[in-house]
This record gives C-alpha cells, sequence and structure tokens, in this order.
C-alpha cells in the first residue's frame, strides 16, 4: 500500500524569496516520487522525478526536490519564486516500474501563492 | 509537435445525456490515462489502457465506459449512470518497455459541467 501527504493545503510566499512545498509518502517498497505542478484550468506537467537513482534531484524552473528515505520525505523547493510559479503542486507516489503496472497515488496539492 | 490533445476544453451536458471525451496522442505511447479531478482533491484514476483492445477499470470506474481501437486514440464516454460528473477530466499517456510503465505524460483537460 502507498500513501503520499502534503502538509500545507496553501502556501504563500514573496516574489524571491524561497519556496517550500512539504511532502511526506508512505509505502512498502522503494517508490518512485513525482512533482507535477497545474495552472489554472491546464493539465498537469511534470516538474521533477525520483527513481532511486541521485537523492538530490532537479526539475524544471529551479525547482528541485530531495529524496530522504530516513523521513519518508520529498520536499519540493525553489531558492528564488517567481510570479509564473503560482500555480498547484502535485505531489505524487508509484510503485517501483519493476513491479509491472504502477498506480499512481496523488497527494490534495498545495496552492502556492507569489506576492510582488 | 508531439504531445496529447483532449477535445473539447469545455463541455455541458443536460442531465440524462451520454457524452464522449476526446483524447488523442502522438507520443507513441502504449499506456493511456483517464483521471478524475475534483476541487480540492487529488486525481481519481477512472480507466486506464496499457496496449491497444485492452483497459482496466481504476477506482471510480462505475459510470464511465472508454474504448481503446487505435493506439493513438482512447475516448472516454460520461454515460447518464454517473451520479456527479461535473469535473475536469485529464487524460494521461506513459511508454511502457517490456510491460512497465514510465513516467505518464498529462493533456491540457476537458472541463465537463452538467446543466
Amino acid at each position: 500500500a502507498q500513501s503520499v501527504t502534503q502538509l500545507d493545503s496553501h502556501v504563500s510566499v514573496s516574489e524571491g524569496t524561497p519556496v517550500l512545498l512539504r511532502c511526506n509518502y508512505s509505502s512498502s517498497y522503494s517508490p518512485s516520487l513525482f512533482w507535477y505542478v497545474q495552472h489554472p484550468n491546464k493539465g498537469l506537467q511534470l516538474l521533477l522525478k525520483y527513481t532511486s537513482a541521485a537523492t538530490l534531484v532537479k526539475g524544471i524552473n529551479g525547482f528541485e526536490a530531495e529524496f530522504k528515505k530516513s523521513e519518508t520525505s520529498f520536499h519540493l523547493t525553489k531558492p528564488s519564486a517567481h510570479m509564473s510559479d503560482a500555480a498547484e503542486y502535485f505531489c505524487v507516489v508509484r510503485p517501483p516500474r519493476e513491479t509491472s503496472y504502477g498506480k499512481l497515488t496523488f497527494g490534495q496539492g498545495t496552492i502556492l501563492t507569489v506576492h510582488p | 509537435d508531439g504531445g496529447i490533445t483532449q477535445s473539447p476544453k469545455y463541455l455541458f451536458r443536460k442531465e440524462g445525456q451520454n457524452v464522449t471525451l476526446s483524447c488523442e496522442q502522438n507520443l507513441n505511447h502504449d499506456a493511456m490515462y483517464w483521471y478524475r479531478q475534483d476541487p480540492g482533491q487529488g486525481l481519481r484514476l477512472i480507466y486506464y489502457s496499457q496496449i491497444v483492445n485492452d483497459f482496466q477499470k481504476g477506482d471510480i470506474a462505475e459510470g464511465y465506459s472508454v474504448s481503446r481501437e487505435k493506439k493513438e486514440s482512447f475516448p472516454l464516454t460520461v454515460t447518464s449512470a454517473q451520479k456527479n460528473p461535473t469535473a475536469f477530466y485529464l487524460c494521461a499517456s506513459a511508454v511502457t518497455s517490456g510491460g512497465l510503465e514510465d513516467t505518464q505524460y498529462f493533456g491540457p483537460g476537458t472541463r465537463l459541467t452538467v446543466l
């Protein structure tokens, strides 16, 4: 069984300040983890993914996430927020590819607001 | 350009009507998926297909039907049996290798409203 919890439903930052979106997961195996971003009335865009290689994963638009097995966390960070980062972010967990079809489990989402 | 297209972007339906949402991909992906998204909730899987002429129910398949006659296309029909069909519907696809699926990529979505 697997689950994912996004610890904040809303995060508000000022432009130019750091962003931290928190995600904890629960899994009975070593999962694959993803962050997706969704702008209003749009589809989901892949930001980054962790698949048991390097624990620090770099994604698009300056985002990165660190896989911490001991803390079962996969927090998303960005050093300096931009207005265009305002969107909803989803943390997603999936069983390893080696277990055949991997059902995605989505977090509830975190809405990021960026103030000028 | 390669990608996933969904049409229409907005769809309005009267109660008791069936409607079909289109999803097409030119990424040569084997696997395709339909999700439903409601406000304040994550995505929930309706149906998925790993290969042409085969599909499986997801977590909330009741009131929905699909077909997979072509690799590129995976249409979703929302039937009158679906009790609360108003939602944002997202299609996704993924490459598979040896029966194992990779990262899922999403289309732009269709917003369905029942009047």
